[in-house]
């Protein structure tokens, strides 16, 4: 099956800087990658998504990447702010399977 | 449109009793999700349904957890007996036949004592 391999586990950034998290697959039939952020207590929130057949998304101050030949993507927080700390998870969907990452607790320092 | 309901929000049981938790998708989501999410780590899928048919149960530990979905619409997971590993926070997500996007309950968030 798929395997979601993501980093860093925790990353600490300054208010108004730029935080990546970066995340990797393994099953090259995987045609759908969402980002979501959970914030302590609260379910899974669906922040961003992009489809295999795009390399890039764009919303506001977040991006998403796609290497479908390296199998990697990521996401991208400019100006980041103290609403922005929370974990975040990356996703591989393939036949409505999801496989997530383990995470990633992002801490905005104002 | 209402989103994905469940209940209990909270439950304390002791280890070897049983438990049941119920999830209601959004109208219409042909595909619902059942997730454990240990602290710390991402959502792993439990089991997932088409409808009223089992998708993929391979991660689900068949000696204790058990999920039905009825009718196609609701759906109960149970744990009988459980086990202080069990606790965590159960996810239930629907997604339209359609589409991609999958939408999330609140969860149930599981304690074994």
């Amino acid at each position: 099956g798929e395997n979601v391999e993501q980093h860093p586990s925790t990353l600490s950034v300054q208010e108004g800087d730029s935080a990546v998290i970066k995340c990797t697959y393994s099953d090259s039939a995987s045609n759908y990658f969402p980002w979501y952020k959970q914030e302590l207590g609260k379910r899974p929130q669906l922040i961003i998504d992009i489809r295999s057949n795009v390399g890039e998304k764009k919303d506001q101050r977040i991006a998403v990447t796609l290497n479908k030949t390296a199998k990697h993507f990521s996401l991208h927080i400019t100006e980041t702010q103290p609403e922005d700390s929370a974990v975040y998870f990356c996703a591989a969907n393939t036949g409505n399977q999801f496989y997530f990452g383990t995470g990633t607790s992002l801490t905005v320092i104002p | 449109e209402a989103g994905v309901a469940q209940s209990p929000r909270y439950k304390i049981i002791e280890k070897r009793q049983s438990v049941a938790f119920w999830c209601n998708p959004i109208s219409g989501h042909a595909t619902l999700y059942w997730y454990q999410q240990i602290l710390g780590q991402g959502p792993k899928l439990l089991i997932q349904f088409q409808n009223n048919g089992v998708v993929d149960d391979s991660q689900l530990p068949k000696d204790r957890f058990s999920a039905e979905r009825l009718k196609g619409v609701d759906s109960t997971l149970k744990i009988q007996p459980a086990k202080l590993e069990d606790s965590a926070v159960y996810l239930c997500a629907s997604l339209w036949g359609g589409g991609e996007t999958q939408y999330f309950g609140p969860g149930t968030r599981l304690l074994v004592l």
